[in-house]
């Protein structure tokens, strides 16, 4: 089945700017994901890009795709305190509206 | 406008209980899903219904849970009977006309003991 793997973790200084990866195994994906999900909180919708763009970006989040490579990653442009959290990388097939996450990345903030 | 509400948020049982969850979609959503997220891994799939139609239930433990949503707005998750493996958070979500946005609820986190 479709499989989609992140580093489980990522330590960064305030201020400077996260790059969180991604790769994923299906060549019919759709659409791409990033979701935030803070303790206790539901999944906060980041952004997502659609698999024929290869550049998107919004505010301080900018989302990269490599289609050949399967590869996605999300920067945060002057990383926050307000930015620890875990983010999911997610990808929905061709055929289904169901979403396929990775485990999740703890992108943690060093003052 | 008000997001995906889910209750309750904290459940415990003892294994062999049956528990139920309850949605309740963003309105006007049509289509809604439910995810398992076990601990230190990614939400996973486990229904979805089109209005009040499943979609696709391949991945719903068939032999013990179950999941309706009769009039094509809220829906409930029930699990009969729970094991130890079943703890997990439960994460309900609904997407609208723009179907590839999936927003989520906050979730019902379930201990089996």
């Amino acid at each position: 089945g479709e499989d989609v793997e992140q580093s489980l973790f990522l330590s960064v200084r305030e201020g400077d700017s996260s790059v969180i990866n991604c790769t994923y195994t299906d060549s019919s994906s759709t659409y791409l994901y990033w979701y935030k999900q803070e303790p206790g909180a539901g999944l906060q919708l980041l952004t997502y890009i659609f698999s024929n763009m290869d550049m998107k970006q919004d505010q301080r989040l900018t989302v990269l795709l490599n289609k050949k490579d399967k590869h996605l990653s999300l920067r945060i442009a002057d990383t926050q305190t307000g930015d620890s959290a875990i983010y999911f990388c997610a990808e929905k097939g061709g055929g289904a509206d169901g979403l396929t996450f990775g485990k999740g990345t703890h992108l943690i903030i060093q003052p | 406008e008000a997001g995906v509400a889910q209750s309750p948020r904290y459940k415990i049982i003892e294994k062999r209980q049956s528990v139920a969850f309850w949605c309740n979609p963003i309105s006007g959503h049509a289509t809604l899903y439910w995810y398992q997220q076990i601990l230190g891994q990614g939400p996973k799939l486990l229904i979805q219904f089109q209005n009040n139609g499943v979609v696709d239930d391949s991945q719903l433990p068939k032999d013990r849970f179950s999941a309706e949503r009769l009039k094509g707005v809220d829906s409930t998750l029930k699990i009969q009977p729970a094991k130890l493996e079943d703890s997990a958070v439960y994460l309900c979500a609904s997407s609208g006309v723009v179907s590839h946005e999936q927003f989520f609820g906050p979730g019902t986190r379930l201990t089996v003991l």
